[in-house]
């Protein structure tokens, strides 16, 4: 399974942009990029996924690198109700559906 | 609807006793997954049934026994069960089955949390 890596935790400032980096150095050529969030003791949220491309949503945005090696979630306007565990999981037929978790990425954002 | 709904939310029970949790959508999806996810750690993935049929079992010990009655339910059956057993455990859909290119998102339920005592 490709493996993920993620800081352990990051700080932003209330109204900044939140940028979460996420290694992943063995992706394969049919495996996607998918970050989820976990806000205490809920179930976790899909926010993004991408392939190669860059993608946009009303949450966020997926900056993936050329190589794929590589992606960073950003959050354009964190507010405190962004503070979560952020997840980013590669997922897809090389994997043959399991869809392992990381670590993750504890974002604090502070008023 | 885009709603996966676990029953019971908390559940206590005994290492000698029989429970099930149960999850369920009404979203038509035909991938439905257990995780099972201890205090400041990750989701782990338990099982994943597709088409009803179980497709992937990550080694679990038999105490947990999965169940998918039709493609709307998902059973988690638990019997015998050790302290260390406590966790939360989720529940998950997606709209097609795993393996499949562009797998879509996973949906998850807020969890059913275990306490054995």
């Amino acid at each position: 399974d490709a493996k993920t890596t993620q800081p352990p935790s990051m700080d932003c400032a209330e109204g900044r942009a939140a940028n979460l980096p996420c290694n992943h150095s063995t992706i394969s050529g049919n495996e996607y990029v998918y970050w989820y969030r976990q806000i205490h003791s809920q179930g976790p949220q899909y926010i993004i996924h991408g392939l190669k491309n860059n993608e946009t949503n009303e949450m966020a945005s997926l900056i993936i690198t050329e190589d794929r090696k590589s992606s960073t979630l950003i959050l354009p306007h964190a507010t405190l109700r962004d503070t979560a565990v952020y997840y980013c999981i590669v997922w897809g037929s090389v994997n043959a559906g399991k869809s392992t978790f990381g670590d993750g990425t504890t974002l604090t954002v502070k008023p | 609807d885009t709603e996966v709904t676990q029953t019971p939310k908390h559940l206590v029970m005994g290492m000698t006793n029989k429970k099930s949790l149960k999850c369920e959508q009404h979203m038509g999806h035909r991938a439905m997954y257990w995780y099972k996810q201890k205090a400041k750690k990750p989701p782990e993935l338990m099982f994943v049934y597709s088409y009803e049929k179980l497709s992937i079992n990550e080694s679990v010990p038999s105490r947990f026994s999965p169940e998918c009655p039709n493609s709307s339910l998902l059973n988690l059956h638990l019997h015998a069960l050790q302290p260390e057993d406590s966790a939360l455990y989720l529940c998950a859909s997606s709209q097609t089955q795993p393996g499949a290119w562009g797998t879509g998102e996973l949906f998850f339920g807020e969890g059913s949390r275990l306490t054995v005592l």
